[in-house]
């Protein structure tokens, strides 16, 4: 199963709505899971189950979408948020993620 | 903390060999399958291999298929993955993560950086 994430990046500022998808080629269902990377560091689960948010984090982060269409949606961009998210599809093998978006500033 | 952290990762010619190791903590290890996702320098993420929480079902990626050999030690909570015929291309940042299924993979580790080059 394919992930495409658009866009590959943007520029936003702090205080912005930022949204970003994730297309997958065949239908997952709902079993797609965000991860944030900041640079130089791991990934991060940030949403899983296509709209579960990790617990602990800022409710500014939500996610939506089933069969093969899903968003990301970041309510008002912090400075922490500048950093590159990844989809991942759970429904079958083999894991696949899409390409990334990353999130500069503007 | 569930944690995990890896280690083992170098700079190795090409067709070299190398073994990375992955230590959990904190979480019944035995109970999850295992992954390992490598990330070369300025790309995205790259699913390698996975293996079941027995040890008896592992799982690679076609551009490792052959050269890698993913295992485990439940009783020292650590999974390794052994690279063998290395090329350049594996040069990465490679990660080892817990899979909770439908949920995804979490936590990573910290990442060990294997270079190859001459």
């Amino acid at each position: 199963i394919q992930l495409t994430q658009s866009p590959s990046s943007l520029s936003a500022s702090v205080g912005d709505r930022v949204t970003f998808t994730c297309r997958a080629s065949q239908d997952i269902s709902s079993y797609l899971a965000w991860y944030q990377q900041k640079p130089g560091k791991a990934p991060k689960r940030l949403i899983y189950s296509a709209s579960t948010l990790q617990s602990g984090l800022p409710s500014r982060f939500s996610g939506s979408g089933f069969g093969t269409d899903f968003t990301l949606t970041i309510s008002s961009l912090q400075p922490e948020d500048f950093a590159t998210y990844y989809c991942q599809q759970t429904h079958s093998y083999p894991v696949t993620f899409g390409g990334g978006t990353t999130v500069d500033i503007k | 903390e569930v944690q995990l952290v890896e280690s083992g990762g170098d700079l190795v010619q090409p067709g070299g060999s190398l073994r990375l190791s992955c230590a959990g903590s904190d979480f019944t290890f035995t109970y999850y399958w295992m992954h390992w996702v490598r990330q070369a320098p300025g790309r995205g993420l790259e699913w390698i291999s996975r293996i079941s929480n027995d040890g008896t079902t592992p799982d690679y990626a076609d551009s490792v298929k052959g050269r890698f050999t993913i295992s485990r030690d439940n009783a020292k909570n650590t999974l390794y993955l052994q690279m063998k015929s290395l090329r350049a291309e594996d040069t990465a940042l490679y990660y080892c993560a817990r899979d909770k299924g439908a949920d995804g993979l979490d936590p990573w580790g910290q990442g060990t950086q294997v270079i190859v080059s001459s």
